[in-house]
């Protein structure tokens, strides 16, 4: 069963314009990662968010935790074409040690 | 620092054929887990290894799936004998399990179709 579900399934915007993408999750967590893959490639971790934690930041990422509304979402800012990508979030059950679920994922496509 | 590998890239076996998977983590990783990820869609864990112990195979189709981890390094992953449905990418992810490390580097994956 999946415990986090991204919105939306597919964005299209254009080079320069900033992205965001939501993830909404039913259980409580410890943990909420985000992962970037790229076509025809495996996983690459992008972020973690510890329940204890609101926002973090890395780059051009920016990650918000909301436990309350049991959500976080993913900003890319001044997005570029090498942002294409599909985005996932992955969250945990509650124990460290379980394992960590992924969403279907929000499909990103920027254009040049 | 070498990533997680996995071979082959692709493969393509006929129904009923019987198909291995080999993944070798990053060095020191104690936890291995393998994906099945279907077109669209996010990765489903089948099995997880810490160490060369399975502590969560409740998703592996028994029936026809078996994993093996023997000295807690690779791993191989099989399906006896593959269906249609088996067509997918397998993805092998490692991490060093611990109190806050529970990133997973993930392999590029293998492609299987099953014709």
């Amino acid at each position: 069963s999946q415990q986090g579900e991204e919105d939306p399934q597919a964005l299209s915007i254009q080079e320069g314009e900033n992205a965001t993408m939501n993830c909404s999750y039913k259980t409580s967590i410890n943990n909420l990662q985000w992962y970037r893959q790229n076509s025809g490639r495996g996983l690459v971790h992008l972020i973690l968010i510890r329940s204890n934690e609101r926002e973090k930041h890395s780059g051009r990422l920016r990650v918000t935790l909301d436990t309350s509304k049991k959500s976080s979402s993913l900003l890319i800012t001044a997005s570029r074409a090498a942002d294409t990508a599909s985005y996932f979030c992955a969250t945990d059950a509650g124990n460290y040690g379980q394992n960590f679920v992924f969403g279907p994922g929000t499909r990103l496509s920027v254009l040049p | 620092e070498a990533g997680v590998v996995q071979s082959p890239r692709y493969k393509i076996i006929e129904k009923k054929q019987p198909v291995a998977f080999w993944c070798n983590p990053i060095s020191g990783h104690n936890t291995l887990y393998w994906y099945r990820q279907n077109l669209g869609q996010g990765p489903e864990l089948l099995i997880r290894y810490e160490n060369e112990e399975a502590v969560d195979d409740s998703q592996l189709p028994k029936d026809r799936f078996s994993a093996e981890r023997l000295k807690g390094v690779d791993s191989t992953l099989k399906i006896q004998p593959a269906e249609l449905g088996d067509s997918a990418v397998y993805l092998c992810a490692s991490s060093l399990v611990g109190a806050y490390q529970e990133t997973q580097y993930f392999g590029p994956g293998t492609r299987l179709l099953v014709l």
